[in-house]
């Protein structure tokens, strides 16, 4: 079955890094992505990896994938109060739709 | 750049109303998506269309229901209000050329039953 997991809250210090982590379950995903939950918004895409990837970096974001463990993170660096938001893993099954199960979320708060 | 547009923003019906929560995209997409959010959850697919006239079940159809005749819009129904169709509802769309294509997603429709 599918299920992707994240711990609900996690709390850094301005300017320290996060790092939000994702476990999912179906081996088959292509593609993994994360998107980003600000207040009363819909989601918006940071960044995805493809599954033969190790790891992808787009500016202070880094994705690592341990496909072997199924085991999926994001660090964000030199973590800013406007980076508090709810971050979402997905993970994209492959099908005539390309679904996307997505996990429960974390809340990020960034603390002065 | 429009996007995926939702409306209405928010809405209040009462139990047993029906109403329709509309989603257009401006990008061509073939894929379009329909999620539910509940509080402190994930994303939960309702329904979900891979061109004009395609229309499939998700994970949780129940009491809704979705019709896609043309390639920009793609309604959702909800015939008989019940207060556990309270939820954030957003709407997605997909370019379906490419494996790596992502979802865009509008800001969502924020119903409540009472």
């Amino acid at each position: 079955g599918e299920d992707v997991e994240q711990s609900l809250f996690l709390s850094v210090r301005e300017g320290d890094s996060s790092v939000i982590n994702c476990t999912y379950t179906d081996s088959s995903s292509t593609y993994l992505y994360w998107y980003k939950q600000e207040p009363g918004a819909g989601l918006q895409l940071l960044t995805y990896i493809f599954s033969n990837m190790d790891m992808k970096q787009d500016q202070r974001l880094t994705v690592l994938l341990n496909k072997k463990d199924k085991h999926l993170s994001l660090r964000i660096a030199d973590t800013q109060t406007g980076d508090s938001a709810i971050y979402f893993c997905a993970e994209s099954i492959p099908g005539s739709a390309r679904q996307l199960t997505f996990g429960s979320g974390t809340q990020l708060t960034v603390l002065p | 750049n429009a996007g995926v547009t939702q409306t209405p923003k928010f809405r209040i019906l009462k139990i047993g109303q029906s109403m329709t929560l509309q989603c257009t995209q401006d990008m061509n997409h073939n894929y379009m998506y329909w999620y539910r959010q509940d509080p402190g959850m994930g994303l939960k697919l309702i329904y979900y269309s891979v061109g004009a006239g395609i229309t499939d079940k998700g994970e949780v159809p129940n009491g809704y229901n979705v019709s896609r005749s043309t390639t920009e819009d793609f309604p959702l129904r909800l015939e008989l209000a019940a207060p556990s169709q309270t939820s954030v509802y957003f709407c997605a769309s997909r370019d379906g050329l490419g494996g790596n294509q992502p979802q865009h997603f509008g800001d969502g429709t924020r119903l409540s039953i009472l």
